[in-house]
């Protein structure tokens, strides 16, 4: 049973520069959340996607943006970079979005580091 | 929105003693709270939850507690055990947040032989 596969790993952009990450969310899921992980700290909550739209945001600007494709996998998209956007941007897959609580699973995130 | 307060920010206990990492919450509509155990250098791990229907649930040496009342839940593992060091991360999704999950600050704990 696949789980949630981020790629790339590792990247590397210079200030201003365009980013793309990709995620597969683990099988039989359909929902796909972003969140970013500064160095020691929780994860914040970017947005999420689910029947390719983005259903919730958080306190990001809008030059973080993303995708959800038919097969559930996700792409996250950040322009203008900015050093303070260097991060761990993990992905999580889960099964619906109603309110009763879905267990999200993660995946082992890009690292970003901007120059 | 929903803040999510974790203590304590490190802790150290013995080999085979318990450890426990409490967490408040500000939404009382918040209705789903999981705990995530992070490595150095690996992927948050999903280890236990509750939904606010339960006052409390148990895995094997791992449990959580949840008082509506106070908006504070706990982690507690009991018999710890080396392996048992990592980042433990509390978190809640409210309702009409379609599972939105704010995390706390996470907790550092080390367990020494």
């Amino acid at each position: 049973d696949a789980g949630v596969t981020q790629s790339p790993t590792h990247l590397i952009k210079t200030r201003g520069q365009q980013v793309t990450l990709r995620c597969s969310p683990k099988s039989g899921h359909d929902t796909v959340s972003w969140y970013q992980q500064a160095l020691g700290q929780g994860p914040q909550f970017i947005f999420q996607y689910y029947e390719e739209e983005e259903r919730q945001r958080g306190n990001f600007p809008d030059r973080f943006s993303g995708h959800q494709f038919p097969n559930y996998s996700s792409e996250l998209n950040v322009n203008a970079l900015l050093l303070g956007d260097s991060a761990l941007y993990l992905c999580a897959s889960s099964l619906g979005t109603d309110d009763l609580g879905r267990p999200q699973h993660f995946g082992d995130g890009t690292r970003l580091s901007i120059l | 929105g929903e803040n999510v307060e974790q203590h304590p920010s490190t802790l150290s206990v013995q080999e085979g003693d318990s450890a426990v990492i409490k967490c408040t919450y500000s939404d009382s509509a918040s209705n789903y709270f999981p705990w995530y155990k992070q490595e150095l250098g690996k992927r948050p791990q999903l280890i236990i939850d509750i939904r606010s229907n339960v006052g409390e649930k148990k895995d094997q040496r791992i449990a959580v507690t949840l008082n509506k009342t106070a908006k504070h839940f706990s982690l507690h593992i009991t018999e710890t055990q080396p392996e048992d060091s990592a980042v433990y991360f509390c978190a809640a999704s409210y309702t009409g947040g379609g599972n939105k999950l704010t995390f706390g600050t996470g907790t550092q704990l080390k367990v020494e032989l």
